[in-house]
């Protein structure tokens, strides 16, 4: 079964920092999507940035940017400038291509962003 | 767009009591899920369905059943309500297959339901 772990339950970052967040998975297949979410406050899931597994270039979206580790099994997301407004609760998130496509989720990081 | 509503947001129910949990989605996706967040755990998926009249267990199924008459809609039914569900439960919908694009799962605002 594909697992997501993520042991960082809890970061604080001072604002314009850089912080990571980290996020390890575990599954046979080869093809598969990896995801972070971003749930402020309002509870509301927000994607923040997606990766297919097939592509190595790293992906990256503004302030964030991934570190996409294939063999190591690892994917974790750096926030550049961190604003007040990243404070939130962040989750990584893994779906196969093939077959049932369900989406299997870590535990959240809690992160804080200092003024 | 209205994406993914989910109806109620807030729920108290007595133990023992029965409810069902809303999900209507307007973006024609064919997968649809129920996840329950809870502190420490994540979410963790309940049931699923990858098309009109189906459906399928995910990792904590027990004491939920689920329904999916209509494309558009995913009922949660709680039949004989416990504390131990006291939870945030998010809707979801996706559309697999369109490659690298709209692959991310796309969630309802939450319910908060308290057994009491």
């Amino acid at each position: 079964a594909q697992t997501v772990t993520q042991s960082q339950p809890e970061m604080s970052v001072q604002e314009a920092e850089t912080v990571t967040l980290s996020c390890t998975y575990d599954t046979s297949e080869n093809n598969y999507y990896l995801f972070w979410y971003k749930q402020p406050p309002s509870r509301q899931m927000i994607l923040v940035i997606r990766q297919e597994a097939y592509k190595q270039q790293n992906a990256t979206e503004n302030r964030f940017s991934v570190n996409f580790q294939k063999a190591a099994k690892s994917f974790s997301l750096k926030i550049s400038d961190s604003q007040l407004g990243d404070t939130a609760m962040y989750f990584c998130a893994f779906t196969e291509i093939s077959g049932t496509y369900k989406y299997i989720f870590g535990t959240g990081t809690r992160l804080k962003v200092l003024a | 767009n209205a994406g993914v509503t989910q109806t109620p947001k807030f729920r108290v129910l007595k133990t023992g009591q029965s409810m069902t949990l809303l999900c209507a989605q307007d973006m024609n996706h064919e997968y649809m899920y129920w996840y329950r967040q809870d502190p420490g755990m994540g979410l963790r998926l309940i049931h699923y369905s990858v098309g009109e009249g189906t459906t399928a267990k995910g990792e904590v199924p027990d004491g939920y059943n689920v329904s999916r008459l209509k494309k558009q809609n995913f009922l949660l039914g709680l039949e004989s309500a416990a504390p131990s569900q006291t939870s945030v439960y998010f809707c979801a919908s996706s559309y697999p297959g369109q490659a690298s694009q709209n692959t991310e799962a796309f969630f309802g605002q939450g319910t908060r339901l308290t057994v009491v």
